[in-house]
């Protein structure tokens, strides 16, 4: 199957930072790259979607200068959590879309925790 | 308001027994739903898809059924093992738009 991966698996930052997470298709060309967050037993909560070479599409409620998103390749789409605080701590995960998309079916990176003091 | 609710937030049940998870939607008119397993700390895996069209699928001891008049989803497992034990959540792309959102999940434990 597609492999999504993700770097880093965790990272914890000082308050005031900013961090940077990587999600990588690695044996398929993604256009479109989705990124949620999830906090502890919640589900999935959709911040945006990535489109190569176009402006991230930011879910209602979330900070689009705080949350960047670049997808500047077919394969790599990147989410800076800016300015992180401890409300940010979170589980991010990233899930990518075959260019094409006839299964509906997603694929996601193994996650990413952050931890901000 | 649009929702998608997974109506138990934990299920615990007896190994060998069928394992039955809803998922409920409102004001949402889906092409297809899927359902997902994800366990603790790691990124969901893709199970199975269910259009429309069709009000039953299939895949090993799993089964999934779709009623479009209901708005809603029921996922067996069945001969369960403690294995099973994990969240499944469901999700669905809502109509027009290509993305995909996701129910609150169900933790299912099997117990041995």
């Amino acid at each position: 199957g597609a492999v999504v991966s993700q770097h880093p698996s965790w990272v914890i930052c000082k308050s005031g930072t900013s961090v940077k997470i990587e999600c990588r298709s690695l044996d398929f060309q993604a256009t479109t790259m989705f990124w949620y967050r999830q906090f502890p037993k919640q589900s999935l909560m959709l911040m945006a979607t990535s489109n190569e070479g176009s402006k991230a599409t930011y879910e209602q409620g979330v900070e689009k200068d705080k949350f960047l998103i670049n997808h500047a390749s077919l394969t790599l789409s990147t989410l800076t959590v800016t300015s992180a605080h401890p409300e940010d701590s979170s589980f991010y995960i990233c899930s990518a879309v075959p260019q094409v998309w006839n299964t509906g079916e997603l694929f996601f990176g193994e996650g990413s925790r952050l931890t901000v003091l | 308001s649009q929702k998608i609710e997974q109506n138990s937030e934990a299920l615990n049940i007896q190994e060998g027994k069928t394992a039955t998870l809803t998922c409920n939607y409102t004001n949402y008119s889906p092409a297809y739903l899927q359902w997902y397993r994800q366990d603790p700390g790691r990124g969901p895996v893709f199970l199975l898809l269910i259009r429309e069209n069709e009000k039953e699928k299939r895949k090993e001891r799993l089964k999934v059924t779709f009623d479009t008049t209901l708005k809603q989803s029921l996922f067996h497992i069945t001969a369960s093992q403690p294995a099973d034990s994990a969240t499944y959540l469901c999700a669905l792309s809502p109509g027009g738009a290509s993305k995909i959102i996701f129910g609150s999940g169900t933790r299912l434990s099997i117990r041995p």
